[in-house]
């Protein structure tokens, strides 16, 4: 049980265009999902918690207008990285948590979506 | 957000018990401890979490200080596929949100 599912896993594209990713639970309703940065060698960075039904809620220095989420329903978040640069290149990761409680409640998370701007 | 702190690596032998260590000396009561691992190009798996008493499941154990300032993730038996790096991670208590440190990179040689 709670599997979630991101894709694609894997996008490469040219600098300029907009990249969209899903993440969606399978097998449980997240009313949160949380979306991370990578980059190589590193530790996972939180760019924004996104709720259903309301906007995100984004961290220090992630810029909202480049990285637009939308929490449309209970199973399904999407970053869309906007005219995207070689700098956006990273390892993107989504988790969702279910319903209930906070901080007791474990994140599922995707496996990933590697994204190369050329 | 407490922060933890964690070595940066640690080498086990294979069928041989690991403890992984971790400080976190400005949780807060309703602070709960997480810990998940990364293998290379995936997302990061649970692992274990607890908030006072130590706990168990089929992947771990978790050893909890009594003052709580400390933890240690214990894998009885490690595998080869246990070879990750291993975040101990303290879930905010008004957010839940989870802030990733550097963890530990655990080495398992057959």
């Amino acid at each position: 049980g709670a599997v979630v599912s991101q894709h694609p896993s894997w996008v490469i594209c040219k600098s300029g265009t907009s990249v969209k990713i899903e993440c969606r639970s399978l097998d449980f309703q997240a009313t949160t999902m949380f979306w991370y940065r990578q980059f190589p060698k590193q530790s996972l960075m939180l760019m924004a918690t996104s709720n259903e039904g309301s906007k995100a809620t984004y961290e220090q220095g992630v810029e909202k207008d480049k990285f637009l989420i939308n929490h449309a329903s209970l199973t399904l978040s999407t970053l869309t990285v906007t005219s995207a640069h070689p700098e956006d290149s990273s390892f993107y990761i989504c988790s969702a948590r279910g319903q209930g409680g906070y901080s007791n409640q474990p994140q599922h998370f995707g496996d990933g979506t590697r994204l190369s701007i050329l | 957000d407490a922060k933890t702190t964690q070595p940066n690596s640690m080498e086990s032998n294979e069928e041989e018990p690991v403890h992984l260590p971790c400080n976190h000396s400005t949780i807060s009561g309703t602070d709960y401890i997480h810990w998940y691992r990364q293998l290379p190009s995936q997302g990061p798996e649970y692992v274990i979490h607890g908030l006072t008493s130590n706990v168990n499941n089929r992947m771990a154990s978790l050893a909890i200080a009594e003052d709580r300032k400390s933890s240690t993730l214990i894998l009885h038996r490690a595998t080869l596929r246990d070879a990750a790096v291993y975040y101990c991670i303290l879930g905010a208590s008004n957010t839940g949100k989870l802030i990733f440190g550097q963890g530990t990179t655990l080495q398992v040689k057959p």
